[in-house]
């Protein structure tokens, strides 16, 4: 089975800290994923990598950054968090080649920002 | 623009209880649909995938149907058990650049015994 692990199931941090919130995946998947899910809206694409070093923006990329220096490892970065950065986020990766493949997700990264 | 719309939002059923989730989008040109699963605190695991030939797929009491000329799916849960008891998500893929996936808002399903 898939297995992908993000680094903390819960974080709190206040306004203006940098965060860091890593994904692994066990699968040599090429295609990783970072959402953001909140209540009324679901999921929504904050970045996607497709290989290591590339990356995308997804629809709401404001506000964060991504790194992907090795290809099991996603990492999503908010250079300043702010309040409205409290939400879900979830990461998921997907081999390449197929359309609308299944997308393996995490346990999810729950962050509150005060 | 692509749009995948969810009904009902939320619905609570009696344990045993049979119940049907709707999805309808508006992706073009098709490719596939799938249906997840989210317990609450976890991700989304796949239930069910559709494509533009299939009308109906089973998965234990999961069943997806999918009509492609009315652009509508429904997931049906038979004799729903407590573990039914999650979020339920449409996801679309369309051939378009990029294959990009539209979600669904999801429906939360709450089983009582």
């Amino acid at each position: 089975d898939v297995k992908v692990t993000q680094s903390s199931r819960y974080l709190v941090k206040r306004t203006g800290e940098k965060v860091f919130l890593e994904c692994v995946q066990d699968m040599d998947h090429e295609n990783m994923f970072w959402y953001r899910q909140d209540p009324g809206l679901g999921l929504r694409l904050i970045y996607f990598s497709y290989d290591v070093k590339m990356k995308e923006k997804g629809d709401i990329p404001e506000g964060y950054s991504v790194s992907r220096e090795k290809k099991e490892r996603f990492s999503l970065i908010l250079e300043s968090a702010s309040t409205n950065q409290t939400s879900m986020y979830l990461c998921a990766c997907r081999t390449s080649g197929t359309v609308g493949g299944e997308l393996f997700f995490g346990e999810g990264s729950r962050l509150t920002v005060l | 623009k692509n749009q995948v719309e969810q009904s009902p939002q939320s619905l609570i059923i009696l344990e045993g209880k049979n119940c049907t989730l709707q999805c309808n989008y508006t992706v073009s040109p098709f490719s596939n649909l799938r249906w997840y699963k989210q317990d609450t605190g976890r991700g989304p695991v796949s239930l069910t995938i559709m494509t533009f030939s299939e009308n109906t797929k089973s998965n234990g009491r999961y069943t997806a149907t999918l009509d492609a000329d009315t652009k509508q799916s429904s997931l049906h849960i038979t004799a729903s058990q407590l573990s039914d008891s999650a979020s339920y998500i449409c996801v679309v893929s369309g051939w378009a650049a990029g294959n990009k996936l539209t979600f669904g808002g999801g429906t939360r399903v709450l089983v009582k015994p």
